[in-house]
């Protein structure tokens, strides 16, 4: 059974250039989740969504930066224009019935991302 | 805000000896607590869980204990492997209706290393 995947898992790019990061969560699951961890901040949630609604954006950053979920199996985090304080490590993770907790929530692993 | 805290980034144990990770948490509407372990280029997986209604959860070598009053966990590995050395979060999350589970914050990590 697949787990999450998320592509690129290095990218490498200029500032002011746009980055796209992708995720295809776990079949059947219907919450995704995009995280981001840098070393001073640890694990972010940035954005989180919901048959493919987004949920609870709070934890964006800043405008540069929007995410997607089209249909059930795919979703993309976008930074534009993408600046050094970026860099990082993004993470997506799916999950199902997140109504009660003791759903765990499974994390893909990762895409580097450098921005020089 | 840091609402999660691991105090300590590092933690070094002798192989067969006990693991103790703590964490500590500010926010008292925190009732659900997690911890996820993650090993160098993958994504964090999840190890055990406990909710708020307990104090002590089991689950082979790993037990979580929470203290509530204290607003305090800890992760016991009991005995310890080499193959127990990963980085350990410490999540949380809580009740704010429909799926807030979902959303967890983390606290920053606790590098543990197990040598032979």
């Amino acid at each position: 059974d697949a787990g999450v995947i998320q592509s690129p898992r290095h990218e490498v790019t200029e500032m002011g250039q746009e980055v796209t990061l992708r995720c295809k969560p776990i079949s059947g699951h219907d919450y995704l989740f995009w995280y981001r961890q840098t070393m001073m901040r640890g694990l972010e949630l940035l954005i989180y969504f919901n048959n493919n609604v987004p949920i609870d954006d709070s934890g964006m950053p800043e405008d540069r930066f929007s995410a997607k979920m089209p249909n059930a199996s795919f979703s993309t985090l976008k930074i534009q224009p993408s600046e050094p304080r970026d860099s990082a490590v993004y993470f997506c993770a799916s999950s199902f019935n997140l109504g009660v907790p003791g759903n765990t929530i499974y994390f893909g692993e990762g895409s580097w991302l450098t921005v020089v | 805000d840091q609402q999660v805290k691991q105090n300590s980034p590092s933690l070094s144990v002798q192989e067969g000896r006990i693991s103790i990770l703590n964490c500590d948490y500010t926010n008292s509407m925190f009732d659900y607590f997690l911890w996820y372990k993650k090993y160098p280029a993958e994504g964090p997986t999840f190890l055990i869980s406990i909710s708020s209604i307990k104090d002590k959860n089991e689950d082979g070598r790993f037990t979580v204990f929470l203290n509530k009053s204290a607003k305090h966990l800890s992760l016991h590995i009991v005995p310890s492997q080499p193959g127990d050395s990963a980085v350990y979060f410490c999540a949380a999350s809580f009740n704010a209706g429909g799926t807030s589970y979902g959303k967890l914050t983390f606290g920053q990590g606790t590098i543990l290393t197990v040598h032979p």
